[in-house]
């Protein structure tokens, strides 16, 4: 059982649409991560968010928008996606300021684009 | 910045044989380094790591990393491969090794087992 939950698994949207994926973490960790997986690549690093405060972002369109309520809640606002966009977005989450801590990541969620 | 390569896509073992996957790192001081697996249709599960120290790392579901400076590697091994090791296997490392940092991935190596 994964320790970080991502909501929805699966998300179709057209590109008109506003939609929200979620992420959750209680192992009390400071720093989450999103990062976004075409099919048969690598992660690649969108966002991070260090003691609730976004810290990095990988010149990422602004038609993604992160969010981070509080210290175990990471949300991803998604608004007029292109065919593109599609692919598994992952939420990950670490202890603190200290890239000696490993990233835990959720299941993912599938998002496609019509 | 650091960064990880995996010189090979596709590997293909038999079951009950051993493994190694490769993967290179570039960075001058002592690199954090990570392996991650990846089932279909899940996230990364991470199997080991390494910071400093001993070079040989022990990881979970009987997996062993070795760090050798001389050749800036740090391959996964498994003695035995059993089925269920099929899967897709991530080099990482830290962007910059400062702070709360994004991992950088390898390009994956596919593990293919053979009955």
């Amino acid at each position: 059982d994964t320790e970080v939950t991502q909501t929805p698994k699966h998300l179709v949207m057209g590109m008109t649409n506003k939609k929200s994926l979620k992420c959750e973490q209680h192992m009390g960790h400071r720093a989450m991560y999103w990062y976004k997986q075409k099919a048969k690549k690598p992660p690649e690093l969108m966002f991070v968010y260090s003691y609730e405060k976004l810290s990095i972002n990988e010149s990422v369109p602004s038609r993604f928008s992160p969010e981070c309520p509080n210290s175990s809640l990471l949300n991803l606002h998604l608004h007029a996606l292109q065919p593109e966009d599609s692919a598994l977005y992952l939420c990950a989450s670490s202890q603190g300021e200290s890239s000696r801590q490993p990233q835990h990541f959720g299941d993912g969620t599938r998002l496609s684009i019509l | 910045a650091q960064s990880v390569t995996q010189p090979d896509i596709h590997i293909t073992v038999s079951e009950g044989a051993s493994l190694e996957l490769r993967c290179n790192y570039s960075y001058g001081a002592t690199p954090y380094l990570f392996w991650y697996v990846q089932s279909p249709g899940q996230g990364l599960q991470l199997l080991l790591k390494y910071f400093s120290g001993d070079t040989l790392v022990q990881g979970i579901k009987g997996f062993e990393a070795e760090f050798k400076r001389s050749q800036s590697s740090f391959n996964l091994r498994k003695p035995s491969v059993h089925w269920s090791d099929a899967a897709e296997y991530f080099c990482a490392s830290p962007y910059s090794g400062g702070g709360a940092d994004g991992l950088t991935f390898g390009k994956g190596t596919h593990l293919i087992i053979q009955p």
